[in-house]
């Protein structure tokens, strides 16, 4: 069956550092990957997909960046982290076409 | 463009009374309609799907909801609602050649006594 991780579950960083979080998906090949950003008491913020490998889609121009060094590795990145930039980030995956998103378990970054 | 929209983001029900969330849905080419549900700190699960079969779709806890395309709704229904279910619920849309899906802002079920 298919399982997909996310770590760290929760982070908390200071304002201007770095920023690195992982998913990583088992059980299928070329999914479909997405990040999404969830702000507290709102709906779900599509940030980036990717189809492939190295096949990057940025749905919102913002401090962050993501790549797919590997067919089921999806990264999300930030060289500086604003204030703004905390929330509850969300990993998924899809086989694509009509077939549902899976969601990994989330990551709550607090930005200090 | 797909979209949906979810009509009430709070939604206060008795345990043992009926649950009905409400989504509405736009899309110019066949959609294929979602309802998920997340507890906190947790991500999102899938709790039913349609995707062109049966336009009554029954899911997991007792879950169901109708895809009626006269009035571009799929709203989840459950007939008795239990102190358990309280969460918050995604309604979302895609279609067959999208590459990304489109959700609804959420509407939070709150289950009392």
């Amino acid at each position: 069956s298919q399982t997909i991780h996310q770590w760290p579950a929760t982070l908390v960083q200071p304002v201007g550092s770095p920023l690195s979080l992982e998913c990583t998906v088992e059980g299928t090949s070329n999914p479909n990957l997405y990040w999404y950003r969830q702000a507290a008491g709102r709906g779900l913020q599509l940030l980036f997909y990717s189809v492939g490998i190295g096949q990057i889609s940025s749905e919102v121009p913002q401090n962050l960046s993501a790549s797919r060094p590997q067919d089921r590795q999806f990264i999300l990145s930030s060289k500086k982290l604003l204030l703004s930039d905390s929330g509850f980030y969300l990993c998924a995956w899809t086989s694509g076409g009509n077939q549902p998103q899976h969601f990994g378990d989330g990551t709550r970054l607090s930005i200090l | 463009a797909q979209s949906v929209t979810q009509l009430g983001s709070h939604v206060s029900v008795s345990e043992g009374a009926l649950v009905l969330l409400r989504c509405n849905y736009s899309s110019s080419v066949p959609p294929y309609l979602f309802w998920y549900v997340q507890y906190p700190n947790q991500g999102l699960q899938l709790l039913l799907k349609y995707t062109s079969a049966a336009t009554l779709v029954k899911g997991i806890n007792g879950f169901e909801a109708e895809f009626k395309k006269s009035e571009t709704s799929f709203h989840l229904t459950k007939p008795s609602a239990h102190m358990s279910d309280a969460a918050e619920y995604f309604c979302a849309v895609t279609s067959y050649n999208n590459n990304d899906m489109r959700f609804g802002a959420g509407t939070r079920l709150t289950v009392k006594p």
